[in-house]
């Protein structure tokens, strides 16, 4: 069973549109979040979301948006793409106490055409 | 601004030669360090966390060690399913965790 889960894992898609991708965990963790891989592998994070509190990375554009429909679940919304999006997004989930000991997905390619 | 800075960028070696990488970092108020490993097309694994100086954790092949501004990650005798990229990442007051741009390991047989 996969503890983390991501869909789609590979999205191709032509500037201006909008896309959603989709994250579940089955591990009771009580926070999720979405990180952005660029070309270079840095790994940046762009959302932390538990049912309390959405902290959000103040350089992440506001075209980017989290909606959490329950604890389980974290997908992000992505309008008006731009070229400068493709990368790979990570979902991660952790336990409240162990903030640091991420578990992710395997990752969505996206590419912005 | 947290920073971490891994070196180096890419390490060759033969199986059996062992060797260490470097995580360099700043933080303010270290809560944790954390090593991850991250094979192509898939997401990081969670390693190690080390939480202060002098600190030292092990698993298999691997042992993580931690002073006040640098961690390494020491390999034993590598063998050829420990080529991957292994990534450091600091978590400071603020709480999200840094990451380095990785060190990509690739063992030779």
């Amino acid at each position: 069973d996969t503890a983390v889960s991501q869909t789609p894992k590979y999205l191709v898609t032509q500037m201006g549109n909008d896309k959603s991708i989709k994250c579940e965990q089955n591990l009771g963790h009580d926070t999720m979040y979405w990180y952005k891989q660029d070309s270079k592998k840095f790994l940046k994070i762009m959302f932390s979301y538990n049912n309390k509190e959405l902290i959000i990375n103040e350089t992440v554009p506001n075209r980017f948006s989290p909606k959490s429909p329950d604890k389980a679940h974290l997908n992000l919304h992505i309008n008006s793409l731009e070229l400068g999006d493709s990368a790979v997004y990570f979902c991660a989930s952790s336990a409240r106490r162990r903030a640091g000991e991420l578990f992710f997905g395997e990752g969505s390619r996206l590419t912005v055409l | 601004e947290d920073q971490v800075t891994q070196s180096p960028e890419a390490l060759r070696l033969q199986e059996g030669e062992s060797s260490s990488l470097n995580c360099s970092y700043t933080v303010s108020g270290l809560r944790g360090l954390f090593w991850y490993r991250q094979d192509p097309g898939k997401g990081p694994e969670f390693l190690f966390t080390l939480y202060s100086a002098g600190e030292e954790k092990e698993k298999e092949r691997l042992k993580a060690t931690l002073t006040k501004k640098e961690s390494f990650l020491h390999i034993t005798a590598p063998k050829p399913e420990d080529s991957a990229t292994y990534l450091c990442a600091v978590q400071g007051a603020g709480n999200m965790l840094t990451f380095g741009g990785g060190t990509r390991l690739m063992v030779k047989p």
